[in-house]
């Protein structure tokens, strides 16, 4: 069964520390994307990656890192630097090289609070 | 990416269509219409896209006018289950960048 899985689901840290939460994907898609989301929000980007071993910063990447070494996984760190990490963190993965629109596939997400 | 705009909210009764209206009027000839839904603490789910001609899936109907300046996602017998906040994002055909929430249409489903 093809999709998105990200774990934990819920996650508790103490101010402070860092954190990587996972995301891998079975789907062969090459793009892989971070979002977080607030509260009554909407998505907004941290990170992103087109391909293995390379990475681009998204609009709200300070505090954060990635990394990208295999196609089906691209883990997200969040690091004490990140003034207020205490938020919904969305992965999601699509297809590249598809002229026609792509649609980008989520996982659950995992729900980080930081005390 | 053209930005769009969504009601706030919309109620629709159990077993009756809902209709979902989003406009975006500065839409380019590139640009793609794609409808996605975010059901409470889940990750958002994709619906359908379309480009000019209306598009059916086994989820909803895509109708975008002529114009290509609107469009309307049709949930045609809306359940409880479709009660989500349903998120309406234009973007070129081809991008692989990130895809661009707004604050969508909480679509509560009464029975």
């Amino acid at each position: 069964d093809g999709g998105i899985t990200q774990s934990p689901k819920y996650l508790f840290r103490k101010e402070g520390q860092n954190v990587t939460l996972s995301c891998e994907q079975n789907l062969n898609h090459d793009a892989m994307y971070w979002y977080r989301q607030d509260p009554g929000q909407g998505l907004r980007l941290i990170y992103y990656s087109q391909i293995v071993n390379d990475f681009q910063k998204g609009d709200i990447a300070e505090g954060y890192s990635v990394s990208r070494e295999k196609k089906e996984s691209f883990p997200l760190t969040v690091t004490s630097a990140q003034k207020n990490p205490t938020a919904f963190y969305l992965c999601a993965s699509q297809k590249v090289g598809f002229s026609r629109g792509a649609e980008q596939y989520f996982g659950p997400g995992t729900r980080l609070t930081v005390t | 990416d053209a930005k769009t705009t969504q009601p706030t909210s919309m109620d629709c009764a159990e077993g009756r269509a809902a209709n979902l209206p989003c406009n975006h009027s500065t839409i380019s000839g590139n640009e793609y219409v794609y409808w996605y839904r975010q059901i409470h603490s889940q990750g958002p789910q994709y619906i359908i896209h379309g480009l000019k001609n209306n598009e059916t899936n086994e989820m909803a109907s895509l109708i975008i006018t002529e114009d290509r300046k609107s469009s309307t996602l049709i949930l045609p017998h809306a359940t409880l289950r479709d009660t989500a906040v349903y998120y309406c994002i234009v973007r070129a055909g081809g991008s692989q960048g990130n895809l661009i929430f707004g604050k969508g249409t909480k679509l509560s489903v009464k029975p």
